[in-house]
């Protein structure tokens, strides 16, 4: 059975500050996509990034980062100098290949304060 | 580009009736799926519509249904409400690859939220 656990139920930072929002996943099989959403108070999900099983490389977009540790089983999400537009609801998730459905974490809540 | 739509956006219903919720994919995408997102137990996926067939199906009761027409627009209905069923209800749609949905980014609609009384 396919788990993703974000232990970080809710982060509170000033506005310009670094923040890392941690994943961990659980899945026997090899093949699998990871993915970050971001929800903001409107509700509807935003897809930020998918990570299949075998890229292990870090990505950099903007002010987001990703650091994908196979070893951990960690899919870790940092933004650099947040901004108040940052503040949402930001979900893990996790695919294996050929099942369609995606398991999420239970979401970070992030307040980004000014 | 149009987006994904959910229609309609809000919903009341009361305890034992039924309801029907929509969801018309992005222009070309093939694959529907609804996801059940509640405070408590958080984004759920419900089922997985592809060319008119259901494909995948989460750990839900018989009372929650779907389908899918040939222009690829999806509906779910939830018989015999419940208070539980109380949601959001998200829709997200794909253009599938060969190798299967999670080679896709999804795209989410804005969702229908449900309240039962």
């Amino acid at each position: 059975a396919q788990k993703v656990t974000q232990a970080q139920t809710e982060i509170s930072v000033v506005e310009k500050e670094d923040v890392t929002l941690d994943c961990v996943y659980e899945t026997r099989d090899t093949t699998y996509y990871l993915f970050w959403y971001k929800q903001p108070p409107s509700g509807e999900l935003v897809f930020l990034i998918r990570r299949n099983s075998f890229d292990e490389q870090n990505e950099i977009s903007g002010r987001y980062s990703w650091n994908f540790q196979k070893s951990t089983s960690s899919f870790n999400f940092t933004i650099t100098a947040s901004q108040v537009v940052d503040s949402a609801v930001y979900f893990c998730a996790l695919s294996v290949w050929r099942d369609d459905k995606i398991i999420f974490g239970k979401g970070t809540r992030l307040h980004i304060l000014p | 580009k149009a987006g994904v739509t959910q229609t309609p956006r809000y919903l009341i219903k009361t305890r034992g009736q039924q309801v029907t919720l929509s969801c018309s994919p992005i222009s070309g995408h093939r694959s529907v799926s609804w996801y059940q997102q509640t405070p408590g137990q958080g984004l759920q996926f419900l089922f997985e519509y592809f060319s008119e067939t259901q494909r995948n199906k989460g750990n839900f009761p018989g009372r929650f249904s779907g389908r899918q027409f040939s222009n690829s627009r999806s509906e779910m209905n939830v018989s015999t409400l419940e208070l539980g069923d109380s949601a959001l209800y998200l829709c997200a749609s794909s253009s599938l690859g060969t190798s299967g949905i999670v080679d896709n980014e999804q795209f989410f609609g804005p969702g229908t939220r449900l309240t039962v009384l």
